[in-house]
């Protein structure tokens, strides 16, 4: 049963344009959301996280949006960069958990 | 900055073979744990620890150990290699429970024969 979908394998994105990375999660009990970049043969690294107390985060050119009624997470980069060319994976956990349960990751290409 | 050091980045090893995957954190982070990451699996988690000696199995513990000894390091133990352990291997640590950053090493290629 997978609690964390990222049904979009890939995406190719303009320099430029705006990136848009989705995720879905079933269980109801998450209360907080990360976003992780990886490039190959490297560790995931954090890009940006949110709380169910809140519905958009923002960092420079990331911005995380979540709608809990759709139990939906995206990520959104503006504007896209060819160093942005990595697979994103969203993660969540529920607080006093340990248990941070991940997506299977979309890898986004930035075409110059 | 928290820094997580995975002592091998890439490995070769036989089937069979007993294999030891070393991870070091440098901010006396409570939690500790091990990832392994396949193509289209995403992160599976083999093992967690929230404190010295103590550890829990994840997801897929099967044919793993692990020790934690001290605070600041996490080993990953493969007692016998198999092929199917052939995998990117992702030590990461966060402060406490709950809501925190997971930060992660840069990763261990492991490739069994």
């Amino acid at each position: 049963d997978q609690q964390v979908k990222q049904n979009s394998p890939s995406l190719s994105v303009q320099e430029g344009r705006i990136s848009i990375l989705n995720c879905d999660y079933t269980n109801s009990m998450f209360d907080y959301f990360l976003w992780y970049k990886k490039y190959p043969a490297e560790g995931p690294t954090f890009l940006i996280s949110i709380s169910s107390i809140k519905d958009k985060n923002e960092d420079g050119r990331f911005t995380v949006f979540l709608n809990k009624s759709a139990k939906h997470l995206s990520l959104h980069i503006v504007p896209s960069q060819p160093g942005d060319s990595a697979v994103y994976f969203c993660a969540a956990i529920h607080s006093g958990t340990y248990k941070y349960i991940f997506g299977t990751g979309t890898r986004l290409k930035v075409l110059a | 900055d928290v820094k997580v050091t995975q002592s091998s980045r890439y490995l070769v090893k036989r089937t069979g073979e007993k294999v030891f995957l070393e991870c070091v954190q440098d901010m006396d982070h409570e939690n500790m744990f091990w990832y392994r990451q396949d193509p289209g699996l995403g992160l599976r988690l083999i093992y967690f620890s929230y404190d010295v000696k103590m550890k829990e199995k994840g997801d897929i513990p099967e044919g793993y150990s692990v020790s934690r000894e001290k605070k600041e390091r996490f080993s990953l133990i493969l007692e016998s290699a198999s092929t199917n352990q052939t995998s990117m291997y992702l030590c990461a640590s966060s402060f406490s429970l709950g809501a925190n950053v997971l930060t992660f090493g840069a990763g261990s290629r492991l490739t069994v024969l």
